[in-house]
């Protein structure tokens, strides 16, 4: 069974400091990682999609992908009170079409 | 901008009813999906399809069932609905590719659901 793992918070950072969310997976062979947010009551949306080992940047968030030690962070600098959010972490199965999810990661920024 | 579109936003049924949650989208996308999403549980897969009138069960299909006669529409079925299906219900579409494509997943609204 293959797995995707992730603190569920909440996380409390404070605003202006940069806030660290990880997601560990189980299947060597995953090749596309993906971040989603999801604000309460709302649909997750994409914020990052990252493929290659290294650091990918998009304005405020990096996601860091390390394929040695299977686990992928996502950063988010200078974090405002519209960053709280659940920040979901998938990360492609077995088949061309699913996504494996982890359950998610409550963040807080705090004023 | 993809658009996936659930049109019922939120239904209050009766146990025993039968409930359909419609799911349209508009970027000829191949893949379309219907997961639950309970707090504490996270995302839970129901059913997918990858090509018209092509279905797979995904992690939880017992209870429900699915449609798509149409490449743009995917229709889950509640044949007799329970209190335990009382849940947040989103569609979401992919195009279709190899693994590693980054194959992005896009949501629709949800779909609020309470069985009374």
């Amino acid at each position: 069974q293959k797995e995707v793992e992730q603190n569920s918070g909440p996380l409390s950072v404070p605003e202006g400091a940069i806030a660290s969310l990880n997601c560990t997976y189980s299947d060597r062979g995953s090749q596309s990682f993906f971040w989603y947010r999801q604000y309460s009551g709302k649909s997750p949306e994409l914020i990052m999609f990252i493929y290659s080992n290294g650091d990918k940047e998009d304005g405020r968030f990096t996601a860091q992908l390390n394929k040695a030690s299977q686990y992928v962070s996502l950063l988010i600098r200078d974090s405002q009170p519209s960053d709280s959010a659940t920040y979901l972490c998938a990360v492609d199965g077995d088949s061309n079409y699913q996504l494996i999810w982890g359950a998610g990661t409550k963040l807080i920024i705090k004023p | 901008d993809v658009k996936v579109t659930q049109s019922s936003r939120y239904l209050v049924k009766r146990t025993g009813e039968k409930v359909f949650l419609e799911c349209v989208q508009d970027m000829d996308h191949e893949n379309m999906f219907w997961y639950r999403q309970d707090p504490g549980l996270g995302l839970r897969l129901i059913y997918f399809s990858y090509d018209v009138k092509m279905k797979e069960k995904g992690d939880i299909p017992e209870g429900y069932s699915v449609s798509r006669e149409k490449k743009e529409r995917f229709s889950l079925i509640l044949e007799s609905a329970s209190t335990n299906q009382t849940s947040m219900y989103l569609c979401a579409s992919s195009l279709f590719g190899d693994r590693g494509s980054g194959n992005t997943i896009y949501f629709g609204e949800g779909s609020w659901l309470t069985v009374v």
